[in-house]
């Protein structure tokens, strides 16, 4: 699976749209960008993926360049609720290998009031 | 439906001491996992299992041994603990839905201190 930089972290204010940039250079033609969150102490939880077509749902939306180096995961309007670390993670698609998910740094986002 | 679910919450052990760590899910999903997560860092995986009856190692498997019990259970056994093994235990599992699927769903973690 391939690598992924993530800053380290990023403040927001409450109210605004949080933007979280994720490189993923060496990502393959058949890996997925997924994103996932950890709200302090609890399991992390899934968010939002996507090949290469943008994505939304009700949590967020998901940005892909079209060369697909990079992404970008939108919070349109962050609450204090959002306050948590952010994981990006390319994997291939399907059941491969179990569907294993490699995390890395992630970025922490805080959310201001 | 409850999801995964992990006991216990809380665990502190003496070093040697053995104990098993129980996850369960109640979405007939075939994949399971646990990871672990020490302070300040991301996850790493332990062991997983792709479907009912087979396991295989993650990225951190030595000092554990799991069993995948039946489709629902999925088991973290810890032989002879060490220091090293305090830490956050994070149960997981995921199945096919939509094209690409394979979403992990994860448990409330099991927090475990080795003395």
């Amino acid at each position: 699976d391939a690598k992924t930089t993530q800053p380290t972290s990023m403040d927001c204010a409450e109210g605004r749209a949080a933007n979280l940039p994720c490189n993923h250079s060496t990502i393959s033609g058949n890996e997925y960008v997924y994103w996932y969150r950890q709200i302090h102490s609890q399991g992390p939880q899934y968010i939002i993926h996507g090949l290469k077509n943008n994505e939304t749902n009700e949590m967020a939306s998901l940005i892909i360049t079209e060369d697909r180096k990079s992404s970008t995961l939108i919070l349109p309007h962050a609450t204090l609720r959002d306050t948590a670390v952010y994981y990006c993670i390319v994997r291939v698609a399907g059941d491969n290998q179990g569907g294993k998910l490699i995390f890395g740094q992630g970025t922490e986002l805080s959310v201001k009031p | 439906n409850a999801g995964v679910t992990q006991t216990p919450k809380f665990q502190v052990l003496k070093t040697g001491q053995s104990m098993t760590l129980q996850c369960a899910q109640d979405m007939n999903h075939n994949s399971m996992y646990w990871y672990r997560q020490d302070p300040g860092m991301g996850l790493r995986l332990i062991y997983y299992s792709a479907s009912e009856g087979t396991t295989d190692k993650g990225e951190v498997p030595n000092g554990y041994n799991v069993s995948r019990l039946n489709k629902r259970e999925f088991s973290l056994r810890l032989e002879s603990a060490a220091p090293s093994q305090t830490s956050v235990y994070f149960c997981a599992s995921s199945g096919r839905t939509g094209q690409s699927g394979y979403e992990q769903y994860f448990g409330p973690g099991t927090r475990l201190t080795v003395t």
